[in-house]
């Protein structure tokens, strides 16, 4: 299992500035994983960030929005640039440990941008 | 993108009563998943069902999956006020995890 900190939990941001959400896991990991869940839907793969390589994203996030940093195998960061209200979400970061393909999640970061 | 197609989208029932929510998919997979998660908060894993698997139980889950229907079911017995959340279905295949839509559970006391 994992037990993974992130934060902040919450926070209004103004239009045109930068949030940047940390994610601290209380094991090694391989994989970290980046989610954003909009009002009402389900979650949506941002991200997926390995410990001393370039993160890979999905199709409609790319890293100038979304840069990502994974500095070692227990922490990652993702920052949500150039805010605007289209960018209200819930974002989640996960984890899978060693091969047994369930994830753990933070308690997620609800940003509202005015 | 989403793979899983939830239904109902909300559900409610009062205590004591049995909850069933669906789960639809489109690809092969590896196995399916379900979390849930209260109040827009972090995902908590409930219970893993392989591809080989047609039925498995967890405490008041049961799940069950028809891979020639591509389809699995959540149901959670004896419901309490405590369940009430949204609950998502993920399937899982080779390394690459979808969730559905969910479904918001009421149980109203």
């Amino acid at each position: 299992s994992a037990v993974i900190s992130q934060k902040p939990s919450r926070d209004i941001c103004q239009r045109g500035t930068s949030l940047t959400i940390q994610c601290q896991v209380d094991s090694q990991v391989t994989m970290m994983f980046w989610y954003r869940q909009q009002p009402g839907q389900s979650l949506t793969l941002i991200a997926t960030a390995n410990q001393g390589s370039e993160a890979t994203y999905e199709s409609g996030f790319v890293i100038d929005k979304f840069p990502i940093s994974r500095p070692n195998l227990t922490f990652s960061t993702l920052t949500v640039s150039n805010m605007s209200p289209e960018d209200s979400s819930i974002y989640l970061c996960s984890v899978e440990t060693g091969h047994n393909e369930k994830l753990f999640f933070g308690s997620g970061t609800q940003l509202s941008v005015l | 993108s989403q793979q899983g197609e939830e239904d109902p989208q909300a559900l409610s029932i009062q205590e004591g009563e049995n909850a069933t929510m669906n789960c639809s998919y489109k690809t092969s997979i590896n196995n399916l998943q379900w979390y849930r998660q209260n109040s827009g908060r972090g995902l908590v894993h409930l219970i893993l069902i392989r591809s080989n698997e047609r039925e498995k139980h967890s405490g008041r889950l049961r799940v069950t999956l028809d891979t020639s229907k591509k389809s699995s079911s959540l149901l959670i017995t004896a419901s309490r006020a405590a369940d009430t959340a949204s609950y998502f279905c993920a399937t899982y295949n080779n390394n690459d995890m979808r969730f559905g839509a969910g479904t918001r559970l009421t149980v109203k006391p």
